[in-house]
């Protein structure tokens, strides 16, 4: 268990409303990710961050912002949701140097209506 | 551009019956390969890591190995509690790069 919680669990939202999502680690690591996965898709890689208010884009981040502004906390926000981003979306953590291990939150289930 | 591709995408197996899944990657100064477990409305739980060709690593009945192109996971006389759907994924910097999973049925 690498102290990792994510809040909310389950969420239902509708089309056009602003979504938060919450990652938050106890270990002190400086990398956080946040990843969607989706069915024939695997986990694509939405934003990272490297660092308090240090973040960076990943492969699908259209749509998508976060922030850092604790080492413990990166937030993902949905500015105004819409049902592409039906999803299951993942937070994690990456230990010790580049090639460290990730370790991965539960996950939150996103409903886009 | 990166990629990893793992096959099969299912694999159905009687209890006992031994086999590997596969995991191709493309990845630029590969740094590290790994392997996940991940269980039905769960997130993913680390298995292995491997860093260079010819490495292996074993847990129970699981087995990684690492060529320059690929790695496996071999499990052994499986059991119906290892029915999940398994990852790899890849790095080469501070982004990994995932394939979409073998999942994995054991029966008993």
């Amino acid at each position: 268990d690498a102290g990792i919680t994510q809040s909310p669990r389950h969420k239902v939202t509708e089309t056009g409303t602003p979504v938060t999502l919450r990652c938050h680690q106890t270990e002190n690591h400086r990398y956080m990710y946040w990843y969607r996965q989706d069915p024939g898709h695997g986990l694509r890689l939405i934003h990272y961050s490297y660092g308090v208010k240090d973040t960076d884009k990943g492969e699908v981040s259209d749509g998508y912002s976060v922030s850092r502004s604790k080492t413990e906390d990166f937030l993902l926000t949905l500015e105004s949701a819409t049902s592409s981003q039906t999803s299951v979306y993942f937070c994690a953590i990456r230990t010790g140097g580049g090639e460290g291990e990730q370790f991965f939150g539960p996950g939150t289930r996103l409903t886009v209506l | 551009e990166d990629q990893v591709t793992q096959s099969p995408e299912a694999l159905r197996l009687q209890e006992g019956e031994s086999s590997s899944l596969n995991c191709s990657y493309t990845v630029s100064g590969l740094r590290g390969l790994f392997w996940y477990r991940q269980d039905p409305g769960k997130g993913p739980e680390f298995l292995f890591t491997l860093y260079s060709a010819g490495e292996e690593k074993e847990k129970e009945r699981l087995k990684a190995t690492l060529t320059k192109k690929e790695s496996f996971l071999h499990i052994t006389a499986p059991k119906p509690e290892d029915s999940a759907t398994y990852l790899c994924a890849g790095t080469g910097t501070y982004k990994y790069i995932f394939g979409t999973g073998t999942r994995l049925k054991v029966l008993a």
